[in-house]
């Protein structure tokens, strides 16, 4: 199993401009979620799904937006880029509510 | 007050040395506990759950406190390779989410 994959890795993006982060996992998880972390802030949750089909927002959805068509794929798509958004986000995905969640390695992102 | 809140560190301390974080809560519902550990520039993985009776992995003890709402991490004897972020993480409920700690650094020092 690949787990938890992210891509891309990295990604440089100028104000304006509209990107999708890829997030998918091969291990039947129906729960996933879409955290960014920044220096002093921890890891703060920006959207999550219970399943395909159903998603929710977190604590920080402005500027996101993420859908959920498949239990394999949770993409969180940047309308338009700010630098606001400047930070390295993790996917990850658990099996249920109270199991273990495993993280992608995450995508370092940065906007000029 | 935060919900989850954990004192940020560094915690600087000689391998061999044993070491204890707590982390406090806010949210008296919670029912669920864990602490995970990140490495520099990498993801977060789970470390351990922690349950109510508290409980023991190798080195690593973990207990909670429902009555103060805290949690607590014990390492003993430590290892250079325990250097790391670790995170304390609460979930309320059901579907909830988990929630967070900013994190506290150890760093084990030769």
């Amino acid at each position: 199993n690949a787990g938890v994959t992210q891509t891309p890795k990295f990604q440089v993006l100028k104000t304006g401009q509209s990107m999708t982060l890829q997030c998918a996992q091969d291990m039947n998880h129906e729960y996933m979620s879409w955290y960014r972390q920044d220096p002093g802030m921890g890891l703060r949750l920006i959207h999550y799904s219970v399943g395909a089909g159903i998603t929710d927002q977190g604590e920080v959805p402005n500027g996101y937006n993420v859908s959920r068509s498949t239990t394999e794929d949770f993409p969180l798509r940047l309308l338009s880029a700010a630098p606001s958004q400047t930070s390295v986000y993790f996917c990850a995905s658990s099996s249920g509510p109270y199991n273990e969640q495993f993280f992608g390695p995450g995508t370092r992102l940065t906007v000029l | 007050r935060k919900e989850v809140e954990q004192d940020p560190g560094p915690f600087n301390v000689p391998e061999g040395a044993t070491v204890a974080f707590n982390c406090t809560y806010s949210n008296s519902a919670s029912q669920s506990f864990f602490w995970y550990r990140q490495d520099c520039r990498k993801e977060p993985k789970l470390l351990m759950s922690v349950y109510s009776s508290g409980n023991e992995d190798g080195r690593f003890t973990a207990q909670l406190n429902r009555a103060s709402q805290y949690i607590s991490l014990l390492i003993r004897d430590s290892k250079l390779s325990d250097s790391a972020t670790y995170l304390c993480v609460v979930r309320a409920s059901g579907n909830t989410p988990l929630v967070f700690g900013k994190g506290t650094r150890l760093s084990v020092i030769a």
